[in-house]
């Protein structure tokens, strides 16, 4: 069966700190590895992971993928409040079906 | 990227009715999803919705309590039926928009159900 760790399960920092989070997962015919960004109602795309080792970035935020030991990192630098979020991990896989984490629970306090 | 709609973006109903949510997106897209996203919680996919064949639905969701239409490439509708207090949660399309070789997902801005 399909399966997505996230953690830590929630995180409090301050401004200015930087924040790993952590995906292990484990599904079918893997494709690639999305994370998103939740603040209200409807998640908001971050990155697309398909190969092992290649870091994205997008201003303060990069992640990195590793196919062999099925993990991924988002790291966050420099905190603001507004990265204030619930962070989701989703590897796609067979039939294109993502597999939604539970989730990390981020908050950043001024 | 893509641009995805939903309506109503909220509502609130009476136990034993239905409700029908509308998605509707800006580009031809073959697969579309519908998840529920109960307080609290993660999102949990409902079903995947291909144009031109019946609507895929995970364990625990049936056809007869959310059925699902899928006219077209472009636009899909969830109804919940017979609702009842359990079924308060947000619902929110999704669609896979292929820029080549991977996908990615994009969301629809999601309907908060509350049912009293």
């Amino acid at each position: 069966e399909d399966k997505v760790v996230q953690s830590p399960l929630s995180l409090v920092v301050h401004e200015g700190d930087t924040v790993t989070l952590n995906c292990s997962y484990e599904v079918t015919n893997f494709r690639s590895l999305l994370w998103y960004k939740q603040e209200k109602k409807a998640p908001t795309f971050l990155f697309m992971l398909t190969s092992s080792g290649i870091e994205k970035k997008s201003g303060r935020l990069s992640s990195i993928l590793d196919k062999k030991e099925l993990f991924s990192i988002l790291n966050i630098t420099a905190t603001q409040t507004g990265d204030s979020a619930v962070y989701l991990c989703d590897p796609l896989g067979i039939g294109n079906k993502l597999v939604f984490g539970a989730g990390t629970i981020l908050r950043v306090k001024s | 990227s893509a641009v995805i709609s939903q309506k109503p973006s909220r509502d609130i109903c009476q136990r034993g009715t239905s409700l029908t949510i509308q998605c509707q997106v800006d580009s031809q897209v073959t697969m579309m999803f519908w998840y529920r996203q109960q307080p609290g919680q993660s999102l949990t996919l409902i079903a995947t919705a291909n144009q031109g064949s019946e609507a895929t639905y995970e364990s625990g969701f049936v056809i007869d309590k959310f059925p699902i239409s899928r006219p077209n490439l472009t636009f899909s509708t969830l109804t919940v039926s017979n609702m009842s207090p359990e079924d308060s949660s947000i619902y929110l399309c999704s669609a896979l928009i292929p820029p080549g070789p991977a996908y990615e997902q994009y969301f629809g801005p999601g309907t908060r159900l509350t049912v009293t």
